[in-house]
C-alpha cells in the first residue's frame, strides 16, 4: 500500500483477555516501531525491528507486551491479559534504509473494560 | 531512549513566531526530525536536518548545531491550524527516539 496501514483501527476488550495488533509498514521500508500513546502524552517507544537484526524491546512495559514481525514486513502486537493501564492508542511507524523520516500508521486506539 | 528534551507547553498569538527548542544526546547521532501532530491523528513530517544551519520550508524552519545537540523549530505568521503538538525525534546510532513533544496553542 502507499502508507502505513493499521488494523484495527478501534479496538475494545475486556480485561484479562489478549489483543492483537497488526502494522503493515510501506513496501521495502526496513525498519518498524512499535509506540503507546495514552491522552495528552508524548509517544512511549515500545519496540523496534531493522531488518534481519534482533529487535530492541527495551520498551515493552512487561513480558504481557510481545511482538514479532514476520518475513520483514508486517509486524503483529500482542497484549496479554489485558489491564486497564492498556487503554491506550497504539502507533506504529516504518521506515526505509539510512537516515530518513519515519511514517506512521494511523494508530489502533485500545480500550479495555 | 535518548534523552531528548523540549519545552511542554507555549502559546502565542495568531500571526506570531514561536520556537520551540530540542535537545538531544551527540553520541551516534545521524539526523534530527521535526514531526507535527495534531490531536487525535498520527504524527507527520515536517522536517530533517542533519548538517548545522538553518533549514526553511515556507512558514516553518529548522535549525541544527550539532556540536551542541540543540535543534529549534520555528514557526512564523502563527495561524489557528498550527495549533498542535511538536515532536522533535532524533536519529542515533540509526534508531529513532522521539521527545515528549511540545503542545503549542495558537490564539486569536
Amino acid at each position: 500500500g502507499a502508507g502505513v496501514s493499521q488494523s484495527p483501527s478501534n479496538k475494545v476488550t475486556e480485561k484479562g483477555k489478549d489483543v492483537e495488533l497488526r502494522c503493515d509498514p510501506i513496501s521495502g521500508h526496513t525498519a518498524l516501531y512499535w509506540y503507546r500513546q495514552s491522552l495528552g502524552q508524548g509517544l512511549e517507544f515500545l519496540i523496534y525491528f531493522q531488518g534481519n537484526s534482533a529487535p530492541d524491546k527495551s520498551g515493552l512495559p512487561s513480558d504481557r507486551f510481545s511482538a514479532e514481525r514476520t518475513g520483514g514486513s508486517v509486524s503483529t502486537l500482542t497484549i496479554q491479559r489485558t489491564q486497564q493501564e492498556d487503554s491506550a492508542v497504539y502507533l506504529c511507524a516504518s521506515q526505509g534504509g539510512g537516515v530518513t523520516e519515519a511514517f506512521f500508521g494511523q494508530g489502533t486506539r485500545l480500550t479495555v473494560v | 531512549g535518548q534523552n531528548i528534551d523540549q519545552p511542554t507547553e507555549m502559546t502565542a498569538t495568531e500571526g506570531a513566531i514561536v520556537q520551540i527548542n530540542c535537545t538531544y544526546q551527540t553520541s551516534g547521532f545521524n539526523g534530527l526530525f521535526w514531526y507535527q501532530q495534531h490531536a487525535g491523528e498520527a504524527p507527520t513530517f515536517l522536517s530533517y536536518n542533519v548538517l548545522d544551519g538553518l533549514e526553511e520550508k515556507g512558514r516553518f524552519s529548522s535549525f541544527l548545531s550539532r556540536s551542541k545537540g540543540y535543534s529549534y523549530l520555528l514557526l512564523k505568521e502563527l495561524q489557528m491550524k498550527d495549533s498542535a503538538s511538536y515532536l522533535c525525534a532524533s536519529d542515533n546510532d540509526y534508531k529513532l527516539s522521539f521527545g515528549a513533544g511540545t503542545t503549542v496553542t495558537v490564539r486569536a
